[in-house]
């Protein structure tokens, strides 16, 4: 079965740079989430978007930004890099039809800053 | 291969009836397993974090267990609300550096009145 498709997988960059994390849902998801998670820590949920639309917000710094595609993929980006960001990006997708609330996540994206 | 299984995939329960959620991993070594509850397009909410040593942990209608010989957890829900119908996600993470978590597929509750 498809499953949800982060790329890329690792990236490195360097302070102040600026990254683009890209998710692809399941097919027929039209719901997808972002969640970042530092090393030793919890998931942190970062934002979500239902039908292209942002449908809830967390911890999302200024620096970052999201949206959802006509063919909902999503793209998280992020600019002025600093150090802090390294972390495991994760996104997850969801179908809203009815009585379907499932998470599937992806293998997640390694942001390391240096 | 770390993985995290949760059975079953969608559960349907008439409001004030119990539940069990099943978690079963192989995420090694392990560090703690985690419960969230998440509302369509919503964020997750963390019911409880379980570490090695700690077999049983409330928090309010939520029970959770965790057997670590077995690598199994089950989540216990008493007396079902309507508001408890969301997917329910096991999260297991490894003692490494990174602290690389594993995510379950979730459970679909679905609470009916």
């Amino acid at each position: 079965a498809a499953g949800v498709i982060q790329s890329p997988r690792h990236l490195i960059k360097e302070k102040r740079e600026t990254a683009t994390l890209k998710c692809y849902p399941i097919p027929r998801h039209d719901t997808v989430y972002w969640y970042q998670q530092g090393p030793g820590q919890d998931p942190q949920f970062l934002i979500s978007f239902y039908e292209k639309m942002q449908s809830d917000k967390g911890s999302i710094p200024d620096r970052f930004s999201a949206q959802q595609f006509s063919d909902y993929h999503s793209e998280l980006n992020m600019s002025s890099l600093e150090l802090g960001d390294s972390a495991l990006y994760f996104c997850a997708s969801s179908s809203t039809v009815a009585g379907e609330w499932t998470q599937y996540f992806g293998p997640g994206t390694r942001l390391t800053v240096l | 291969k770390n993985q995290v299984e949760q059975s079953p995939q969608s559960l349907i329960i008439l409001e004030g009836k119990n539940c069990t959620l099943q978690c079963n991993y192989t995420v090694s070594p392990f560090s703690n397993l985690r419960w969230y509850k998440q509302d369509t397009g919503r964020g997750p909410v963390s019911l409880t974090i379980m570490t090695f040593s700690e077999n049983t942990k409330s928090n309010g209608r939520y029970t959770a267990t965790l057997d670590a010989d077995t690598k199994q957890s089950s989540l216990h829900i008493t007396a079902s609300q309507l508001s408890d119908s969301a997917s329910y996600i096991c999260v297991v993470s490894a003692r490494t550096n990174a602290g690389k978590s594993t995510f379950g597929d979730g459970t679909t509750l679905t609470v009916k009145p």
